[in-house]
């Protein structure tokens, strides 16, 4: 059974900081997906990553994936305040419509 | 309208009630799901369809009936309901791009009195 986690769950930083959430899963898959999720939203996609070594980055945040090592990270640069949010990834299983999320890393950026 | 839209936003029910969530998606995709989130819960994949066929029931309870007339509109019907039902209700549909990327609705806000 595929199973996700991300570390931390908890994130609390100050403004102009850098951070990386990490995501692990624990069979191979051959997609990887980090969302964004604002309190009483939805969910806002952010990167798909799709190949061992991919790397996307928009704005302050970068996200990289290692198939081998069955991890992707979400890198933030020089945080602030509007990042905070609660940041989901996902795994989608081959050859399926599935996906499993992980629990979510809850970040607070602080002034 | 655009991407995915649910109906209603915000429902409060009690536990004898009949209701149903709506959500069709414009996007020309092939795959719909309802995910379940609960407060300090991760996201749960409640059902998933393709090409309105039933995919994958993730032993959802019976109280929670999924109904898939076509592509693009998926339902939830909800009856007998228990208070720890009470969660935000996401629909998502995703298509045969590469990527296979999901797109979310804005969910349904359910409270089960």
């Amino acid at each position: 059974e595929l199973k996700v986690e991300q570390n931390p769950l908890f994130l609390s930083m100050q403004e102009g900081k850098n951070y990386t959430i990490y995501c692990n899963y624990s069979t191979t898959s051959d997609r990887l997906y980090w969302y964004r999720q604002d309190p009483g939203k939805s969910l806002e996609s952010l990167f798909v990553l799709l190949s061992n070594g991919a790397v996307k980055q928009e704005g302050r945040l970068m996200a990289s994936l290692d198939t081998k090592a069955r991890l992707s990270t979400l890198h933030i640069t020089a945080a602030v305040h509007d990042l905070s949010a609660t940041y989901f990834c996902a795994v989608g299983t081959s050859g399926t419509y599935k996906y499993i999320f992980g629990t979510g890393t809850r970040l607070k950026v602080l002034a | 309208e655009t991407g995915v839209t649910q109906t209603p936003r915000h429902l409060v029910m009690g536990m004898t009630n009949k209701k149903s969530l709506k959500c069709e998606q414009h996007l020309g995709h092939n795959a719909m799901y309802w995910y379940k989130q609960s407060a300090k819960k991760p996201l749960e994949l409640m059902f998933v369809y393709n090409f309105k066929e039933q995919t994958e029931n993730n032993s959802v309870p019976s109280r929670f009936s999924p109904e898939c007339p076509n592509s693009s509109h998926l339902f939830l019907h909800l009856h007998t309901l228990q208070p720890e039902d009470s969660a935000l209700y996401l629909c998502a549909s995703t298509g045969q791009a590469e990527n296979n990327e999901q797109f979310f609705g804005p969910g349904t806000r359910l409270t089960v009195l």
